[in-house]
């Protein structure tokens, strides 16, 4: 089973609507992330906090805002959304190893914007 | 820049067929680490392997094994025996080393979407 749980695992929601979807893990990792990702296609990198500090921001429009509270937890901030902002929306953490570092993501979120 | 390229887009065998996915990877770095993602349908990206670039020893896993061949820069990954829960879309992907300290950033193929027919 993932150690990063988002919730709500479904959210429909209309363009003037204010909604969030929140992510936490337990695995102490001091790296958090948004990743949006379409169908059939990659994921691709929205957000970083690193240290709970906004370190990335991949140029995502104001209508997404990131948070977060402390280190297990990630929220994503949606208002004003735009139908093609639908998509499967996946939180993930890591934390630097002398190994190296893994990304582990959680199960996402998927959301719909009507 | 970096580059990953999964060239095979779907492929479809019957269960028990050995199956090879394909990665290239481009970079300049002399220090990166090459992965392998498993998302099936239900969306969570399975983490499934981890491969430093000064480790180019070959990896089993039960069914599971990765060669990383950094002559050709490739990174294949071979499931023994397919099973139907082995159906998935698969991705190969590569660190940015010029991100450090906790957090990082993954440079991804576009994915191979593996079918497994009983």
């Amino acid at each position: 089973d993932t150690e990063v749980t988002q919730t709500p695992k479904h959210l429909v929601m209309g363009m003037t609507n204010k909604k969030s979807l929140k992510c936490e893990q337990h695995m102490g990792h001091r790296a958090m992330y948004w990743y949006k990702q379409k169908a059939k296609k990659p994921p691709e990198l929205m957000f970083v906090y690193s240290y709970e500090k906004l370190s990335i921001n991949e140029s995502v429009p104001s209508r997404f805002s990131p948070e977060c509270p402390n280190s297990s937890l990630l929220n994503l901030h949606l208002h004003a959304l735009q139908p093609e902002d639908s998509a499967l929306y996946l939180c993930a953490s890591s934390q630097r190893q002398s190994s190296g570092n893994t990304i582990y993501f959680g199960e996402g979120s998927w959301l719909t914007v009507v | 820049a970096q580059k990953v390229t999964q060239a095979q887009t779907e492929i479809s065998v019957v269960e028990k067929e050995d199956v090879t996915l394909d990665c290239v990877y481009e970079t300049r770095d002399t220090t990166y680490y090459l992965f392998w993602y498993k998302q099936p349908p239900s969306g969570e990206l399975v983490f499934l392997i981890r491969r430093n670039s000064f480790d180019e020893q070959n990896e089993i896993s039960g069914r599971y094994s990765w060669n990383f061949q950094k002559s050709t820069s490739s990174f294949n990954f071979t499931i023994t025996a397919s099973q139907v829960v082995d159906s998935a879309v698969y991705f190969c992907a590569l660190s940015d080393p010029n991100y450090t300290g906790a957090n990082s950033k993954l440079t991804f193929g576009k994915g191979i979407t593996l079918s497994v027919r009983p």
